[in-house]
C-alpha cells in the first residue's frame, strides 16, 4: 500500500520567515495531494491540494509544488503568521473515492 | 449550515461495552468515510463507502461494523470496547462524480475514551 513520509515532524519559525514541510509517497499511482490544517482539538480542515497533471499550485500565501518523477511534494507557507501555527498534514491518494494516506504530522509554531 | 456532522463529540465508556458514533453531511456526496487519530495524532483510514456500499475496510478488528442507511448517513457502531480503542474517529465526505471528487470534507470528530 502507499507510504507517505512527512518532515521535519516540528518546525518552529520566527513570525514573517517562511516555513516548508516535505513530503514523499511511495505508490506511483497516486495522483491527489491534499495538504490538510489541524487546529487544537479541531477537525483536519484542506487547505491546498495539487493533482498530478500540475507541477506547482498558489493560493496566496501558500504554495504546493510536486515532483512524480522523484515522488514528493512539498508545501511552502510564506510571511508566517502566528495563527499559521498549527500541526499539518500531507497525503496521498490514487483517484476520487479511495482513502487518503497521510503523513505523520509536521507540527508547526510561528513565533511572534 | 452546510456541513459533516458528527455525534456524539465526546464519549467516555467502560472497557467491554458497546458504542455508536453517528456520522451525517449535507454535501450532497456519495461517499463517506472512517479515519482514526490515535494519541499520536497518526490519522488512519478505517472504512471507506460509495452510494452506501464498502469500498474500503481496511485491517480492523471487526468488533468495528460500519453502517450506511442512506448516501447522507455513515454510522460507525464497536462492540467491546477495548483501552486501545481510545482515540479521535472521524468522519469525512467526498462526492466521486464531481470534478473535486477526490476533495475530502472532515467532520468535527468524535473523542473516544475507553476506561
Amino acid at each position: 500500500g502507499e507510504n507517505v513520509e512527512q518532515h521535519p515532524s516540528t518546525l518552529s519559525v520566527q513570525e514573517g520567515d517562511s516555513a516548508v514541510i516535505k513530503c514523499t509517497y511511495s505508490d506511483s499511482a497516486s495522483n491527489y495531494f491534499p495538504w490538510y490544517k489541524q487546529e487544537l482539538g479541531k477537525r483536519p480542515q484542506l487547505i491546498i491540494d495539487i493533482r498530478s497533471n500540475v507541477g506547482e499550485k498558489k493560493d496566496q500565501r501558500i504554495a504546493v509544488t510536486l515532483n512524480k518523477t522523484a515522488k514528493h511534494f512539498s508545501l511552502h507557507i510564506t510571511e508566517t503568521q502566528p495563527e499559521d501555527s498549527a500541526v499539518y498534514f500531507c497525503a496521498a491518494s490514487r483517484h476520487s473515492g479511495y482513502a487518503l494516506n497521510f503523513g505523520k504530522g509536521t507540527s508547526l509554531l510561528v513565533t511572534p | 449550515d452546510t456541513a459533516v456532522s458528527q455525534t456524539p463529540k465526546y464519549l467516555v465508556t467502560q472497557m467491554g461495552n458497546d458504542k455508536s458514533i453517528k456520522c451525517e453531511q449535507n454535501l450532497g456526496h456519495d461517499t463517506m468515510y472512517w479515519y482514526k487519530q490515535d494519541s499520536k495524532k497518526f490519522l488512519k483510514i478505517m472504512f471507506s463507502y460509495n452510494n452506501k456500499e464498502l469500498i474500503i475496510n481496511e485491517t480492523v478488528p471487526n468488533r468495528f461494523s460500519p453502517k450506511s442507511p442512506d448516501k447522507a448517513h455513515l454510522n460507525l457502531h464497536i462492540n467491546s470496547l477495548e483501552l486501545g480503542d481510545s482515540a479521535v474517529y472521524f468522519c469525512a465526505s467526498s462526492a466521486l462524480a464531481r470534478e473535486d471528487g477526490d476533495t475530502q470534507y472532515f467532520g468535527p470528530g468524535t473523542r473516544l475514551t475507553v476506561l
